[in-house]
């Protein structure tokens, strides 16, 4: 069966210190990988989306990237984090269509910028 | 552009109760609409997708419904447990994904 992880579970990383949230998919292949944030009290926010290694689509322009190095790896990042992205960064993937398949979601990951 | 609406936002019930929770959404081109569930600083759980062909899809206590047409869709849980308390969140599938914001369900012993 297919299985998702995301690590690490929790994080508390001061203003301008650099941050990597990966995500790890098991029992598929060539899965589309999505990033989402959730800030608290509000919805989803995709920030972005991977149809395959090294193909990486923004939706949001902010000081967070995304790399997949791997099939089923996919990494979120930053340089230097700002207050405003504290939040809870979910992982999620698909082998259906892009914006059609039935979506999974990771545990998640939870940031706190101080 | 597609805009889900779930209403009410919060809802609070007695155990055993029989519930309906609401998805809008504006544009019924759509391709699919899938239920989930997300407990308190957890991941979301996919509960049932149910194919704009459809028009019901059931797992256990969970029914979900959908009309196109009108732009809704119901999730009903039957005979409500604590353990139902969650936040429920609808996702439209066409062009994009669209999320509702979800209603926070707290089910009272």
């Amino acid at each position: 069966s297919q299985t998702i992880h995301q690590w690490p579970a929790t994080l508390v990383q001061p203003v301008g210190s650099p941050l990597s949230l990966e995500c790890t998919v098991e029992g598929t292949s060539n899965p589309n990988l999505y990033w989402y944030r959730q800030a608290a009290g509000r919805g989803l926010q995709l920030l972005f989306y991977s149809v395959g290694i090294g193909q990486i689509s923004s939706e949001v322009p902010q000081n967070l990237s995304a790399s997949r190095p791997q099939d089923r790896q996919f990494i979120l990042s930053s340089k230097k984090l700002l207050l405003s992205d504290s939040g809870f960064y979910l992982c999620a993937w698909t082998t259906g269509g892009l914006w059609t398949g039935e979506l999974f979601f990771g545990e998640g990951s939870r940031l706190t910028v101080l | 552009k597609q805009e889900v609406t779930q209403i009410p936002a919060a809802l609070s019930v007695p155990e055993g109760e029989n519930l309906v929770l609401n998805c809008s959404f504006t544009d019924s081109a759509i391709y699919n609409l899938q239920w989930f569930r997300q407990d308190p600083g957890k991941g979301l759980t996919s509960l049932l997708l149910i194919q704009s062909s459809q028009r019901e899809q059931t797992s256990g206590r969970l029914n979900a419904s959908l009309d196109k047409s009108s732009g809704r869709s119901t999730l009903y849980i039957a005979a409500s447990q604590p353990g139902d308390s969650a936040t429920y969140l609808c996702a439209v599938s066409g062009s994009r994904l669209t999320f509702g914001e979800g209603t926070q369900l707290t089910v009272n012993p």
